[in-house]
């Protein structure tokens, strides 16, 4: 069964408006949970690693201030998409490993179904 | 800056078939190489993890193999089925960043 449970599967919001995502670890404790965008037919890109207690890592070109990370718990971590843009409709997927520490090499990564933002 | 490429884009094949997927990928440190397999609209299911140390990896009629000196790994698929239907994706995790770096995947579709 699934390991890595996302919600919503699907948000339609106005512009302007801010849209959280959930991504829980169900039967697991993970420290580090990774948020991924996916344009139509193009491979994952990696927005930010989520740090249990910490802050989030963004990646290069991604706004912290638009795209807020909070892992509030070992197997809960959130992205918020504020005053949310058309341009921000993509299709977002978090994922989380079992490993222990800040990342397992030896473990795969377990990826939530993702979220297919609209943004009217 | 580690690059990784999946050919074919897309193939098209009837039940039954052997399949070979192709993934390259441009620098070889590396601590791992893993296949994914996405299903439209949904998330992904990993499907097999091959450590920068080993050689191939099998699960049911699965099989990947790694030749990390040269950069790239193989998928076969034995006597493809319909349900086999998917995007599958290869990504490696680049020593030198500690970050797991997609393909662009292949689309699969077997048909009976």
């Amino acid at each position: 069964g699934a390991v890595v449970s996302q919600h919503p599967s699907r948000v339609i919001c106005k512009s302007g408006t801010s849209v959280k995502i959930e991504c829980r670890s169900l039967d697991f404790q993970a420290t580090t949970m990774f948020w991924y965008r996916q344009f139509p037919k193009q491979s994952l890109m990696l927005m930010a690693t989520s740090n249990e207690g910490s802050k989030a890592t963004y990646e290069q070109g991604v706004e912290k201030d638009k795209f807020l990370i909070n892992h509030a718990s070992l197997t809960l971590s959130t992205l918020t998409v504020t005053s949310a843009h058309p341009e921000d409709s993509s299709f977002y997927i978090c994922s989380a490993t079992r490993g222990t520490g800040t990342f397992s090499y030896n473990s795969p990564l377990h990826f939530g179904n993702g979220t297919r933002l609209t943004v009217t | 800056k580690q690059e990784v490429t999946q050919i074919p884009a897309a193939l098209s094949v009837p039940e039954g078939e052997n399949l070979v997927l192709n993934c390259s990928f441009t620098d070889s440190a590396i601590y791992n190489l893993q296949w994914f397999r996405q299903d439209p609209g949904k998330g992904l299911t990993s499907l097999l993890l091959i450590q920068s140390s080993q050689r191939e990896q099998t699960s049911g009629r699965l099989n990947a193999s790694l030749d990390k000196s040269s950069g790239r790994s193989t998928l076969y698929i034995a006597a493809s089925q319909p349900g086999d239907s998917a995007t599958y994706l290869c990504a490696v995790l680049s020593y030198n960043t500690d970050k797991l770096i997609f393909g662009t995947g292949t689309r699969l579709q077997v048909f009976p």
